[in-house]
């Protein structure tokens, strides 16, 4: 079964402060994604990587950045968090780029005071 | 950007009753599929059915696409108290040139009740 780890399931971090989500998948996938996750407004995509190195803007990239320096590593980055950063961020991984199966890790809980 | 639809945006309904969901999209597909979310959790794959075709089924799962109507529906027979959990539908564009994004709605939570 494929594995989508996130590091850290509930985090609390203070506004300014620089915030690191890790995610590992197990099955050599090719694309990753980053997705948040709030009340009434769905799934929003952040971020993907198609490749090693390589990433693409989602629809709400601002705030964010992402970091993909080996292929079973993605991490999504919150330079300076602010309290409207608080929510779910889901991570997500897929093998190739022709709308495969998308498979999900548990989520990360992210609050911002 | 949004491009499926759930409806309704929740439904409760008695166990052993079945449940249908219903998901509307605007662009042409290459393929649909059907998540999973239980509260708090990840979201996990049930089911994938391509453009081409009419009706899938996995279990107690059955899938159909209509994409002269652009729509798609998801049954759960026998429903349980386990199957309470949010339902989302998510759409791969036809034409996906640069991008491999599923697009996702925004959910419709069922709630089962035992």
């Amino acid at each position: 079964d494929v594995k989508v780890t996130q590091s850290s399931r509930y985090l609390v971090k203070r506004t300014g402060e620089k915030v690191f989500l890790e995610c590992v998948q197990d099955m050599d996938h090719e694309n990753m994604f980053w997705y948040r996750q709030d009340p009434g407004l769905g799934l929003r995509l952040i971020y993907f990587s198609y490749d090693v190195k390589m990433k693409e803007k989602g629809d709400i990239p601002e705030g964010y950045s992402v970091s993909r320096e080996k292929k079973e590593r993605f991490s999504l980055i919150l330079e300076s968090a602010s309290t409207n950063q608080t929510s779910m961020y889901l991570c997500a991984s897929s093998l190739s780029k022709a709308g495969n199966t998308i498979y999900f890790g548990e989520g990360s809980w992210l609050t911002v005071v | 950007s949004q491009q499926g639809e759930e409806d309704p945006q929740a439904l409760s309904i008695q166990e052993g009753e079945n449940a249908t969901m219903n998901c509307s999209y605007k662009t042409s597909i290459n393929n649909l599929q059907w998540y999973r979310q239980n509260s708090g959790r990840g979201l996990v794959h049930l089911i994938l059915i391509r453009s081409n075709e009419r009706e899938k089924h996995s279990g107690r799962l059955r899938v159909t696409l209509d994409t002269s109507k652009k729509s798609s529906s998801l049954l759960i027979t026998a429903s349980r108290a386990a199957d309470t959990a949010s339902y989302f539908c998510a759409t791969f564009p036809y034409s996906g040139a640069g991008s491999y994004q599923l697009t996702f709605g925004k959910g419709t939570k069922l709630s089962v009740i035992p």
